[in-house]
């Protein structure tokens, strides 16, 4: 079973660039099984996609935040790691880490996020 | 982006109550469609994918249904340790987005 765990600075100052890591145990990031994403939850508020990275490299971002956000892949530590730039108070919440996992049936596959990190809280701030 | 809509906000039921929560999605997104369930200070948890598969390990209590544009997900006999925010998923087409939660409550 895989277990992902966020690690990464839990202040960041504005304008600044949050940088957060996860590392994934229990499977290879490598598996074409999988790909893998990153979520956030505002404090009180509902859960946004930010965006995901399949293990070949390519990536997929939320538009209201492509400007700014970049995920990678370190196939040699098992991790995968999410760096948000020109941070405010807005970006201000709790990031998650997922597997996304498959269904395919009939040609077409449906996507989901099966397991998840703990989370770690990020407050940007001076 | 795809609008994915909940009903209600929140709800109180009593054990062994049958408690249905609808998710309504603002374009067909036929059966791309995930509920989750996230307990306090917790991450999500996945209960339900493609609309109505049971995640392994998930109790049979929990079922879902729906295709197009609404969407339930259903607790059968609901448990005290049920207390959650529900939340439904569309992965239809990115941006991947998200209801805006249902919070039971037991009374």
């Amino acid at each position: 079973q895989l277990q992902l765990q966020e690690s990464g600075p839990g202040l960041v100052k504005p304008s600044e660039t949050l940088s957060l890591t996860c590392t994934v145990s229990g499977g290879s990031i490598s598996s074409s099984s999988y790909y893998w994403g990153w979520i956030r939850q505002p404090p009180g508020k509902g859960l946004e996609w930010i965006g995901s990275i399949y293990y070949s490299g390519s990536t997929y971002y939320n538009p209201s935040l492509k400007s700014r956000v970049t995920i990678s892949v370190d196939t040699s530590k098992n991790q995968f790691s999410l760096k948000l730039s020109s941070v405010t108070a807005a970006d201000t919440a709790v990031y998650y880490c997922a597997s996304v996992g498959s269904y395919c049936s009939g040609g077409s596959c449906k996507y989901y996020f099966d397991y998840w990190g703990q989370g770690t809280l990020v407050t940007v701030s001076s | 982006d795809i609008q994915m809509t909940q009903s209600p906000s929140s709800l109180s039921a009593s054990v062994g109550d049958r408690v249905t929560i609808t998710c309504r999605a603002g374009q067909s997104i036929s059966s791309y469609l995930n509920w989750y369930q996230q307990k306090p200070g917790k991450a999500p948890k996945l209960l339900i994918y493609a609309a109505s598969s049971l995640q392994s390990g998930v109790p049979s209590r929990f079922s879902g249904s729906g295709s197009g544009t609404d969407f339930t997900l259903t607790i059968s006999s609901l448990q005290p340790e049920d207390l959650a925010t529900y939340s439904c998923q569309q992965s239809y087409s990115t941006p991947y987005t998200f209801g805006q939660g249902t919070k039971l409550e037991i009374k």
